[in-house]
């Protein structure tokens, strides 16, 4: 079946950086966008931004511009977030999920992993 | 800024009941629009895309309609399991944007 399994959680002190990975499984990897959505605690959805995960090519959101990177290795079906200089704020649920559709206006995240806990805390 | 409204916040029905679920867009981007399901503690989950398709395995019961900048989720029946926030998303230019959620909970 297609699913994305995330890893584990993290704990990192404030300015430090994260890297989640997002393994995809049951369908052809570069065939789809990987979407970064992250989640506070009692909050609603942020989304992050996409990745093509055949170019490599990213569209971020304004508010992660400068601080977040994704990249993907075709070869083993995964896709990574980095976040940098980390603060509080920071603290979420970061959830991958598989982009379906194209183009500026036609778009939904049909499939997700079940989330990776961030805590940044000193 | 392209926003996304959600309205009522929170929705108190009991089983049996309908619920309707709205979505309002700042502007008129698309007639694509999705909706998602989130239980507490679990990740989100597709319900309909394209304004009105719902997703593999999704019942029925869930429909979802509207055009422009209006767009409405539509639950029949509510059973048990459909208390749980909803939300919407839409994509403008390349960007995707959620709705703050509406939580419909328990009468």
């Amino acid at each position: 079946q297609v699913q994305l399994v995330q890893s584990g959680a993290e704990v990192k002190n404030p300015g430090a950086s994260v890297k989640v990975s997002c393994k995809a499984s049951g369908y052809t990897f570069i065939n789809n966008d990987i979407n970064w959505v992250r989640q506070a605690t009692g909050q609603g959805l942020e989304w992050m931004g996409w990745m093509n995960s055949n170019t490599g090519n990213t569209g971020y959101a304004q508010n992660f511009q400068g601080r977040v990177t994704f990249t993907r290795n075709t070869s083993i079906s995964t896709a990574y977030m980095e976040l940098s200089s980390l603060r509080s704020e920071d603290t979420a649920v970061y959830y991958c999920a598989r982009g379906r559709g194209g183009g500026q206006y036609y778009y939904y995240m049909d499939v997700w992993g079940k989330g990776t806990t961030v805590t940044v805390s000193s | 800024e392209f926003v996304l409204t959600q309205s009522p916040a929170t929705l108190s029905l009991s089983p049996g009941e309908r619920a309707t679920l709205s979505c309002r867009a700042s502007q008129s981007v698309s007639n694509y629009l999705a909706w998602y399901q989130q239980k507490p503690g679990q990740a989100p989950r597709l319900l309909i895309y394209d304004t009105s398709n719902r997703a593999t395995g999704i019942p029925p019961r869930f429909s979802g309609s509207g055009s422009g900048t209006d767009f409405t989720l539509t639950i029949s029946t509510l059973e048990p399991e459909d208390f749980a926030v909803y939300y919407c998303q839409q994509r403008n230019n390349w960007r995707d944007t959620f709705g703050q959620g509406t939580k419909l909970e328990i009468k």
